[in-house]
């Protein structure tokens, strides 16, 4: 079956405006991940959510991004007045279940400019 | 700061010979898992080793676990230049069983 996406591939904006960034996970993953990585760098961890809900907002780098999921499947993650140390590739995983056991399962990841 | 880091943050080698990363992290793990990114871009899992296993092997790649170092080592038998990666170890902290930390990765080059 088809594989974790996420869209758009890259995305250039302006500093101050928003973006949302999607994410279609495998079907039938309930666990979705999304994960930060900028230049030359780890992974950072944002957020997951189990289902629809999202318990440990604590990896939000700040109160502009927000992310949502629905129906259990497509989330997307939103950054409100960007900026240009937002930028990064912001890539998303899903897994079967909740679980550090879990193989997670990458998308290609959005890489995002902002100027 | 991170909990896993690999070590070498670069390593170059020909095709055929072995390459081994390793990875430490600080607090004590359920499980650690090895991946690996080619362009920068999605990330696919190689391996899954549990705290209560020392060894395990998959095709060309042979991954140690040592806790009382707290240490794991990635060992490619044989590379070819399509091994040309970007490998990285994810560990959960012993108090979480869902969130994964990555290391900044090494990046493998293997010449043709």
């Amino acid at each position: 079956g088809a594989g974790v996406s996420q869209s758009p591939s890259n995305k250039v904006t302006e500093k101050g405006k928003d973006v949302e960034l999607r994410c279609d996970p495998i079907s039938g993953h309930t666990a979705l991940y999304w994960y930060r990585q900028s230049l030359g760098q780890g992974l950072e961890f944002l957020i997951y959510f189990q289902g629809n809900s999202a318990p440990d907002k604590s990896g939000l780098p700040s109160d502009r991004f927000s992310a949502e999921r629905t129906g259990g499947s497509v989330s997307t993650l939103t950054i409100q007045r960007t900026q240009q140390e937002d930028s990064a590739v912001y890539l998303c995983a899903s897994s079967l279940v909740l679980g550090s056991r879990e193989t997670q399962y990458f998308g290609p990841g959005t890489r995002l400019l902002v100027l | 700061s991170q909990q896993g880091e690999e070590d070498p943050q670069a390593l170059s080698i020909q095709e055929g010979e072995n390459a081994t990363m390793n990875c430490s992290y600080k607090t004590s793990i359920n499980n650690l898992q090895w991946y690996r990114q080619n362009s920068g871009r999605g990330l696919v899992h190689l391996i899954l080793i549990r705290s209560n296993e020392r060894e395990k092997h998959s095709g060309r790649l042979r991954v140690t676990l040592d806790t009382s170092k707290k240490s794991s080592s990635l060992l490619i038998t044989a590379s070819r230049a399509a091994d040309t990666a970007s490998y990285f170890c994810a560990t959960d902290a012993g108090d979480s069983n869902y969130k994964l930390t990555f290391g900044k990765g090494t990046l493998l080059t293997v010449n043709p």
